[in-house]
């Protein structure tokens, strides 16, 4: 089955600047990578995904990036502010009958004002 | 349109106990889909529901059971409670169907202690 690696598993940076957070998985087969994020207490949302037809893909101050040869993917974001702090996600999920989405283990990103 | 719900949403029970958590998808949706969350291990997945027919089930023993209604509501049961069945429990829905896989909405989650 799949699996998926995130890193790192805790991310600290000072307010305004950027945090990138990598994800790599195995299924070759994989085409639709969301991220989400978990505010403390509340549910996962999604905040950003990406299909495979596609190597980047933008809204505001997030981002995310695919490289398909690499099985590796990535959250970007700039200009970070304190209400980004949150636990963010990644998952993968595998084309053919058994479509479910395998999460990565987290990472706890915090910014510092 | 109103979000998923999940009742209850705090529940503490005794090893050896079962216990059934249900979840409410957004209208129109019908695939629902079940989270096992722990600190160690992250997000799991349980089993999927679709047009009350299981879809997809994760590796989970058989004492994780599910089912799903006519107007899509799902419950989980788990019988003969463990320690290590302390969880957030988080249901998803989604409309299903189609060749896309559409975007999932998570519920708040039943928190299940168990002791």
């Amino acid at each position: 089955g799949e699996n998926v690696e995130q890193h790192p598993s805790t991310l600290s940076v000072q307010e305004g600047d950027s945090a990138v957070i990598k994800c790599t998985y195995s299924d070759s087969a994989s085409n639709y990578f969301p991220w989400y994020k978990q505010e403390l207490g509340k549910r996962p949302q999604l905040i950003i995904d990406i299909r495979s037809n596609v190597g980047e893909k933008k809204d505001q101050r997030i981002a995310v990036t695919l490289n398909k040869t690499a099985k590796h993917f990535s959250l970007h974001i700039t200009e970070t502010q304190p209400e980004d702090s949150a636990v963010y996600f990644c998952a993968a999920l595998p084309s053919g009958s058994a479509r479910q989405l395998t999460f990565g283990s987290g990472t706890q990103l915090t910014v510092l004002p | 349109k109103a979000g998923v719900t999940q009742t209850p949403r705090y529940l503490i029970k005794t090893r050896g106990q079962q216990v059934t958590l249900s979840c409410s998808p957004i209208s129109g949706h019908r695939s629902v889909s079940w989270y096992q969350q722990t600190p160690g291990q992250g997000l799991q997945f349980l089993f999927e529901y679709f047009s009350e027919t299981q879809r997809n089930k994760g590796n989970f023993p058989g004492r994780f059971s599910g089912r799903q209604f006519s107007n899509s509501r799902s419950e989980m049961n788990v019988s003969t409670l463990e320690l290590g069945d302390s969880a957030l429990y988080l249901c998803a829905s989604r409309r299903g169907g189609g060749s896309s896989y559409n975007e999932q909405f998570f519920g708040p989650g039943t928190r299940l202690t168990v002791l």
